[in-house]
């Protein structure tokens, strides 16, 4: 059974830091890419960032308003995805959700599988 | 540009057919897919590609698409159908790697 298991969410005050890790069970992680997405308190959902797997160079895609503040990396071996958070605003207060990438014929891409989240609430 | 735009809301009928339309010019070029989300609860996927479904979502649900719009069909709709629905794709503008659309409330009546 394939299971995304988000950590690491909480209080944090602005301008400071946190690291979110997703742990992945049930599939061969290192085959996949891993998308972050973002819902704020009773709003619709934010596609955050994107790991491609080693396979495809390991690299990353960020939203724009993101972007040179949050960092995502994986650890293959241990089936571990992270979301480095820099520089943190109140704007980014909201539930952050780990999802697996899926592919289908350069036409064709979905999140077929998505952890519980984990809330982090930016505030002084 | 890179947004699906959604209707906010829908209503239908208990055992009514329902369809919630997702337009952007994205769309042209990727398939969407379509999430279903419960209060409190992490986004399903319920459509995929032209129109397939992921093993245990129930055969009330299709998709199709035409030019820049997407569409999510509920035949017969149950009560445990209320949610919210997003769509999503990946973006052909290249602001970013990927867009939900702006997300559709289902009332089942």
């Amino acid at each position: 059974e394939v299971q995304l298991v988000e950590s690491g969410g909480g209080l944090v005050q602005p301008g400071r830091s946190l690291r979110l890790s997703c742990t992945a069970s049930g599939f061969t992680f290192g085959d996949y890419a891993m998308s972050w997405v973002r819902q704020a308190p009773g709003k619709g959902l934010e596609w955050v960032g994107f790991i491609r797997s080693k396979a495809y160079g390991g690299t990353t895609e960020y939203a724009a308003s993101v972007k040179g503040r949050f960092t995502i990396s994986r650890d293959d071996s241990k089936s571990i995805a992270y979301l480095q958070m820099n520089s943190l605003k109140t704007e980014d207060t909201a539930v952050y959700y780990c999802t697996r990438e899926a592919e289908r014929g350069g036409t064709t891409y979905y999140f077929d599988y998505w952890g519980q989240g984990t809330l982090v609430t930016v505030s002084s | 540009s890179s947004e699906l735009t959604q209707d906010p809301a829908v209503s239908v009928a208990l055992g009514q057919t329902v369809r919630i339309t997702c337009q952007g010019d994205s769309l042209r070029s990727y398939y969407a897919s379509w999430y279903q989300q419960k209060p409190g609860q992490a986004p399903v996927l319920v459509i995929y590609g032209k129109n397939n479904r992921p093993s245990g979502i129930p055969d009330r649900f299709s998709g199709s698409s035409s030019g820049n719009t997407a569409s999510l069909t509920i035949t017969g709709a149950q009560a445990e159908d209320e949610a919210d629905y997003y769509c999503n794709s990946r973006d052909s503008s290249g602001n970013h790697l990927y867009v939900f659309g702006t997300g559709t409330k289902v009332t089942v009546l």
